[in-house]
């Protein structure tokens, strides 16, 4: 099956601060989420984006389906950034196969 | 409605009681997915709902497991017996296409405790 790995999988980082997420899978895929689970559990669905350059406030995010990754840029953190981004992708199954995820801390 | 809403928040049971844990999906959204998620783990996805039917049900753990949908709307997930393995967050999605289209939408999820 379909293999999800994202890196890194803990990063610290100060307020402000730039920073950069990964997620490579192993096969072809029509469906990628990028997904935000704050410190109390809810998940929120940031980007679905199966190829191409998506923006959203300081959030944005490349998926480049030829070469299997797709990237999660967040810019001048802030704390409420923290928790733990997940990157999924859909098999032919209709499962999202999910990655381990980034835990991000933002510290003020 | 607004988002995806489930039902209890949380539930505390006893092991070899049955729980009904409920998803109200966004008005509309064909489809239908739950998952669960263990303290610390990644989401382990259970069974996936095109309007009332479900395609698959190959990720449901074990056949004290199961999961129905009416009217193409609100879902309830049965685990009977309950086990204390069984502890875990629920999480329902719904989302406006079914198959490979599209986002999905989480609600906040049960928190079930097996004691």
């Amino acid at each position: 099956g379909i293999q999800v790995e994202q890196s890194p999988p803990d990063l610290i980082l100060q307020e402000g601060a730039n920073s950069t997420l990964r997620c490579n899978f192993s096969d072809s895929v029509n469906n990628l989420q990028w997904f935000h689970q704050n410190p109390w559990g809810q998940l929120i669905n940031l980007f679905y984006i199966p190829s191409g350059t998506k923006q959203n406030g300081r959030l944005s995010a490349t998926t480049v389906a030829t070469e299997r990754y797709s990237l999660l840029y967040i810019s001048s953190s802030q704390t409420t950034d923290s928790g733990v981004y997940f990157c999924a992708v859909m098999d032919s199954n209709y499962q999202l196969i999910w990655g381990a995820g980034t835990k991000l801390i933002i510290k003020p | 409605g607004a988002g995806v809403s489930q039902s209890p928040s949380n539930k505390v049971t006893e092991k070899g009681k049955d729980v009904e844990l409920r998803c109200d999906p966004i008005s509309g959204h064909t489809a239908l997915y739950w998952y669960r998620q263990s303290l610390g783990q990644g989401l382990e996805f259970l069974i996936y709902f095109q309007g009332n039917s479900a395609p698959d049900k190959s990720g449901l753990p074990s056949d004290r497991f199961s999961a129905e949908r009416t009217g193409g709307s609100v879902s309830t997930l049965t685990i009977q017996r309950t086990q204390q393995e069984d502890s875990a967050v629920y999480l329902c999605a719904s989302s406006l296409f079914p198959g490979a289209t599209g986002a999905q939408y989480f609600g906040p999820g049960t928190r079930l405790l097996v004691l």
